[in-house]
C-alpha cells in the first residue's frame, strides 16, 4: 500500500464548477500538508499549506485536512480554464527532514 | 523571486552513456532534492543533500550518483544510462526545516535513453 494515495483523474468539469480534490494517506506521523500546482511541461509550484487539522482558504482554494480519517482535500471554487493542471498532494514528518511524500497527481481539466 | 534551473529541458542521450544533470538555485536554501516522474508513478525522491558535501539516498538511488561541491549547485549523475531511466528529471530545493517552508521547484529535465 501507497504511503499516500490520490485518484489520477482525468478530470474535467465546466468552467465556473466547484472542484474537490482528494488524498489518502497512511501514516498518522505526517504532520504538515501541502499542495502543488503542475503546468503542463512545468515544474510543480506550491499551492496551499497546511499544518495539523483544519482548514485553509486563499482566495479560491481551501485546503482541509482532517488527521483523524487520514484525508485531505483541495476545493476550487469558480473554477477557471487556467486552472487546468495537474494537482499533487505532499506531505512530511516533523522533525529535522525536509523530505514530502508526494501524490500521483489528478489531471484536471475546466472546460469553458 | 525564487529560482531554480536545471540545465537542459530537454535531452536525448545513448544506453550506457554517462549523463550529468545539473541544478542551480540562488535563494541560499541549504536542502536540495532530485526527483524523477513517470506517469502513475508522481515523484519519486533519487537523492538529497543538507549541506555542501553530504548527500543522502532517497526511494530509488540505484543508477543515480549526486554531487554538491557548492551551496547552490546539485548535480545528478547517470553513471551508465540505461531506457528504464528515461522520464522527467525535477530539482528542488528548500531551507532547512522551518515549519511551513517548502520545496521550491525547477522547470525539469526531459531525458530520453535510446
Amino acid at each position: 500500500q501507497k504511503e499516500v494515495e490520490q485518484d489520477p483523474g482525468p478530470l474535467s468539469v465546466p468552467e465556473g464548477a466547484i472542484v474537490s480534490l482528494n488524498c489518502t494517506y497512511s501514516n498518522s506521523a505526517f504532520q504538515y500538508f501541502m499542495w502543488y500546482r503542475q503546468y503542463s511541461r512545468k515544474g510543480p509550484e506550491l499551492l496551499m499549506y497546511t499544518y495539523s487539522s483544519g482548514n485553509k482558504e486563499d482566495g479560491r482554494f481551501t485546503a482541509q485536512v482532517d488527521k483523524s480519517s487520514k484525508y485531505i482535500s483541495l476545493f476550487i471554487r469558480d473554477s477557471q480554464p487556467s486552472d487546468s493542471a495537474t494537482y499533487l498532494c505532499a506531505m512530511r514528518y516533523g522533525g529535522a527532514t525536509n523530505k514530502l511524500i508526494f501524490g500521483t497527481g489528478t489531471l484536471l481539466a475546466v472546460q469553458p | 523571486d525564487v529560482k531554480v534551473t536545471q540545465s537542459s529541458r530537454y535531452l536525448v542521450k545513448r544506453t550506457g552513456e554517462k549523463v550529468f544533470l545539473e541544478c542551480v538555485q540562488d535563494m541560499d536554501h541549504e536542502n536540495m532534492f532530485w526527483y524523477r516522474q513517470d506517469p502513475g508513478l508522481g515523484l519519486r525522491l533519487i537523492y538529497f543533500s543538507y549541506d555542501v558535501k553530504m548527500k543522502e539516498k532517497g526511494d530509488i538511488p540505484e543508477g543515480y550518483s549526486v554531487s554538491r561541491e557548492k551551496k547552490e549547485r546539485f548535480s545528478l549523475i547517470l553513471e551508465s544510462a540505461s531506457t528504464n531511466q528515461t522520464s522527467m528529471y525535477l530539482c528542488a530545493s528548500s531551507l532547512m526545516d522551518r515549519a511551513g517552508d517548502t520545496q521550491y521547484f525547477g522547470p525539469g529535465t526531459r531525458l530520453t535513453v535510446l
